[in-house]
């Protein structure tokens, strides 16, 4: 079946460092993959996504590149910054978002 | 327009009692999820309604049941309490087949604690 894994947390790092979250995926056709955002004590919330692969998406200096040869999505942002602090979400989709499969989930903390 | 809404925000039960999670949205969208999260476990999906009318089963269906009792409105309840039910609850909302984009819209959670 379909399946997400991500790197497990948490993830500390200090202000304008550079981050990189891995992904990778497991799926029988061609899903569309999703980064989602959890900030403290909301809901999730989009933060980019790619729905066919070399597809970049791009969303508040963070990025992410579906890789169909090495099945992933990496999540990256060049210089982060405290606000960034929440946990990342990685997802995956195939024909529509009518089910969402989701990874467990990468808590990141920023240090000033 | 509040997008996603969920009632209450946090409830505390002794185990064996009941009660209902609501959730409405009004962005018309015809689909509608409801997730439980754990740590170190992601979301996994409870139940889910691709239309108004229609309900299933998601990955981890047992101890609760749902009805969709309009578009806008999909309520989720648990009958009879158990600690292991003890998690934060999402609703989430998708415009359903035929969007230009797949994307899926969630509301601000239910922290539930079970003694």
């Amino acid at each position: 079946g379909n399946s997400v894994t991500q790197m497990e947390g948490p993830v500390t790092l200090s202000e304008e460092a550079f981050l990189t979250i891995n992904c990778t995926y497991t799926a029988t056709g061609y899903p569309s993959l999703f980064w989602y955002v959890q900030y403290p004590g909301e809901g999730l919330q989009l933060l980019l996504k790619a729905t066919k692969a070399d597809d970049k998406g791009s969303n508040k200096g963070f990025e992410a590149t579906y890789r169909k040869e090495t099945t992933s999505f990496h999540l990256e942002k060049g210089s982060v910054q405290v606000s960034d602090s929440a946990v990342y979400f990685c997802a995956l989709s195939e024909g529509s978002a009518s089910k969402i499969i989701f990874g467990s989930g990468t808590r990141l903390s920023i240090r000033p | 327009n509040a997008g996603v809404t969920q009632t209450p925000k946090f409830q505390v039960l002794k185990t064996g009692q009941s009660m209902t999670l609501q959730c409405a949205q009004d962005m018309n969208h015809n689909s509608m999820y409801w997730y439980r999260q754990d740590p170190g476990m992601g979301l996994r999906l409870i139940y889910y309604s691709a239309s108004e009318g229609t309900t299933d089963k998601g990955e981890v269906p047992n101890g609760y049941n749902v009805s969709r009792l309009n578009k806008r409105e999909f309520s989720l309840r648990l009958e009879s309490a158990a600690p292991s039910q003890t998690s934060v609850y999402f609703c989430a909302s998708f415009r359903g087949q035929g969007a230009s984009y797949n994307e899926q819209f969630f509301g601000p959670g239910t922290r539930l604690t079970v003694l």
